[in-house]
């Protein structure tokens, strides 16, 4: 079975200070390792899809890595519009077209 | 905006009653999936459709049914509705099926009281 496990539950960083994002996976043939960001009473919104070990994506001033075990989401110099809950979620071979989603990084950015 | 609609966007009902929420996926995508999100669960996959067909099942409860039209969009049908079942019930939906960059809408807030 597909797991997916991300850390802090919650962070809170000051305009200007970057930080990471963790999710952790377990998965048999990882064909897909994707993020999404979601606002309050509002759908995910895509971002990254991740196929292969130390592939990489760029977003304004997000960053996406993986790894074999794990996912960053690196942000950089933060803005207080990059508040939003950050979601991490992962397709196996065995999944067919089910995407497993981790609970999800809370993140505020105080101004 | 992605392009995926449902309605309604709130529903309050009672407990025993039967709910039906719909999705009209993007223009040209075949795929439809629907997902329920609640505080303790985060997201959790339902079930998808393909081009009018049932592709895949997840954590769906008997009480629970769907189906996709020839015009693609798709109904949810939730009855005998518990307390429990009170959640966000979002639809996604690709091009393809096989589940890469799905396109979510803005959830159907459902609450069983």
């Amino acid at each position: 079975e597909d797991q997916v496990t991300q850390s802090p539950e919650a962070l809170r960083l000051q305009e200007g200070e970057s930080s990471s994002l963790n999710c952790s996976y377990t998965v048999s043939g990882l064909r897909g390792l994707f993020w999404y960001r979601q606002d309050p009473g509002k759908g995910p919104e895509f971002l990254f899809t991740l196929y292969s070990a130390g592939e990489e994506k760029e977003k304004e001033r997000l960053k996406a890595t993986l790894t074999k075990k794990e996912s960053f989401l690196h942000i950089t110099a933060p803005k207080p519009e990059d508040s939003a809950t950050y979601l991490c979620a992962v397709r196996g071979e065995t999944s067919g077209s089910r995407l497993t989603f981790g609970e999800g990084t809370q993140l505020t950015v105080n101004p | 905006d992605s392009g995926v609609t449902q309605t309604p966007k709130h529903l309050i009902t009672a407990t025993g009653q039967r709910v039906t929420l719909r999705c009209s996926p993007r223009s040209g995508d075949l795929s439809v999936y629907w997902y329920q999100q609640s505080l303790d669960q985060g997201l959790q996959f339902l079930i998808q459709y393909y081009n009018g067909e049932e592709r895949a099942k997840g954590n769906i409860l008997e009480r629970f049914s769907a189906q996709q039209f020839p015009d693609l969009h798709s109904e949810l049908n939730l009855s005998s509705l518990e307390l429990g079942d009170s959640a966000l019930y979002f639809c996604a939906s690709s091009v393809v099926g096989t589940g890469t960059e799905l396109f979510f809408g803005s959830g159907t807030q459902l609450s069983v009281l």
